[in-house]
């Protein structure tokens, strides 16, 4: 298994509060990426990075910002969670440019009451 | 606009009969394709992965299709076993959007009766 840890795997929230997810790698690899999974929708992209300190938005970005101070940390921000924003939270990581598999943490069930 | 879609929910075999998931694509300029296997409580598992200069790739008991004419790609498997039960994503990607980040269909859930 690739060495990808989230943190929490189980978050309760109210709504309205700030919450980060962490996502913690072990394999030096370059590309991290932040997906959500909803039923009926698959997984869809929030942000991802290319490098220290290089984000991008995805096609789900808004109410979640991102930081990446160091290779091996990506951190989910959800500035102030909504209820809509209650789903599971997967990271993934890609080594280099010419690589095309992603590989997947366990996930982090999110849920804003 | 959902650009990968996966039009069966769910899929129900018998063991040792071929699985067949189904998956089609609107954006021609994808350029690799890939299956996920799912497990509850766990994250997406890699499975097999298809380069759009080929037709067909072939790991074991899973093969993929693609049909680049029609967009459209399968997975096979064969033969099904209990184990295989799972989610399966079929997701896509292109060299120049987000860094090839995958873009998923909403995955169709394979249940294989012993």
């Amino acid at each position: 298994d690739a060495g990808i840890t989230q943190s929490p795997r189980h978050k309760v929230t109210e709504t309205g509060t700030p919450v980060t997810l962490r996502c913690h790698q072990t394999e030096n690899h370059r590309y991290m990426y932040w997906y959500r999974q909803d039923p009926g929708h698959g997984l869809r992209l929030i942000h991802y990075s290319y490098g220290v300190k290089d984000t991008d938005k995805g096609e789900v970005s808004d109410g979640y910002s991102v930081s990446r101070s160091k290779t091996e940390d990506f951190l989910l921000t959800l500035e102030s969670a909504t209820s809509s924003q209650t789903s599971v939270y997967f990271c993934a990581i890609r080594a280099a440019a010419g690589d095309t598999e992603a590989f997947f943490g366990q996930g982090t069930r999110l849920t804003v009451v | 606009d959902q650009q990968v879609k996966q039009n069966s929910p769910s899929l129900s075999v018998q063991e040792g009969r071929i699985s067949i998931l189904n998956c089609d694509y609107t954006n021609s300029m994808f350029d690799y394709f890939l299956w996920y296997k799912k497990y509850p409580a766990e994250g997406p598992t890699f499975l097999i992965s298809i380069s759009s200069i080929k037709d067909k790739n072939e790991d074991g008991r899973f093969t993929v299709f693609l049909n680049k004419s029609a967009k459209h790609l399968s997975l096979h498997i064969v033969p099904s076993q209990p184990g295989d039960s799972a989610v399966y994503f079929c997701a896509a990607s292109r060299m120049d959007t987000g860094r090839r980040a995958l873009t998923f269909g909403s995955g169709t859930r394979l249940q294989v009766q012993p």
